[in-house]
């Protein structure tokens, strides 16, 4: 079957460096997006893996490592707007996202 | 203003109800998708479309369908409304279908059946 697991929720200081991981299975492989999503909002997009290594855009950097179906989000310098649920998802053979449930970050003062 | 917008915001509906969800883009994409988001899981995707005049199922497309009459517009209509259909709607749209494109999302519709 096809699974998408990131924790649930995770907790971090402003200023400090947070990594969010995510394991993937899905049928066939064509790509890992990262999505930010504000409470109450729509999600938004972050980045986009294909390749092996680490995607660096400004605060927020996304790895992806195809051989152990793993990705991570690191965010660097937190913000307290940075508080928001990130989910991960796998684009599939079909080229369909197959989603995560999402991670809910809090960020504290 | 360019993007996607979706009608109503939120709308509380009667069990057996019949109900249509508007969606509607303005960036002349090709391609349109319509999710479901419930607490606890990740986005499910109902119904799809690659182009206008095509659609496709997705992972949970019972109780629901949809059309694409022309490129802007993708509504997504319930027959008869069942409880376990509550659930924040979202519409997206990528450029094209078939390659890795990012998804644009619309605001959502936050639909509660009784």
């Amino acid at each position: 079957g096809q699974n998408i697991d990131q924790p649930t929720e995770m907790t971090a200081t402003e200023g400090a460096i947070v990594q969010i991981n995510c394991t993937y299975q899905t049928s066939g492989f064509n790509g890992l997006f990262w999505y930010q999503q504000h409470a109450g909002e729509a999600p938004t997009f972050l980045s986009y893996n294909v390749l092996d290594g680490l995607e660096e855009k400004g605060r927020f950097s996304s790895f992806l490592s195809r051989s152990k179906g793993y990705s991570y989000l690191l965010l660097k310098e937190l913000q307290m707007k940075d508080s928001a649920s990130y989910l991960c998802a796998s684009m599939d053979s079909n080229y369909q996202l197959i989603w995560g449930a999402g991670t809910k970050l809090i960020i504290k003062p | 203003i360019a993007g996607i917008t979706q009608a109503p915001t939120s709308q509380i509906l009667a069990a057996g109800r019949r109900m249509t969800l508007r969606c509607t883009q303005d960036m002349r994409h090709n391609a349109m998708y319509w999710y479901r988001q419930d607490l606890g899981l990740g986005l499910r995707l109902i119904h799809y479309s690659n182009t206008a005049g095509t659609t496709g199922k997705g992972e949970v497309p019972d109780g629901y369908s949809v059309s694409r009459a022309n490129t802007d517009d993708f509504p997504l209509t319930l027959a008869s409304a069942v409880p376990s259909q509550t659930s924040v709607y979202f519409c997206a749209s990528s450029e094209v279908a078939g390659v890795s494109n990012e998804q644009f999302f619309g605001p959502g519709t936050r639909l509660t059946v009784l």
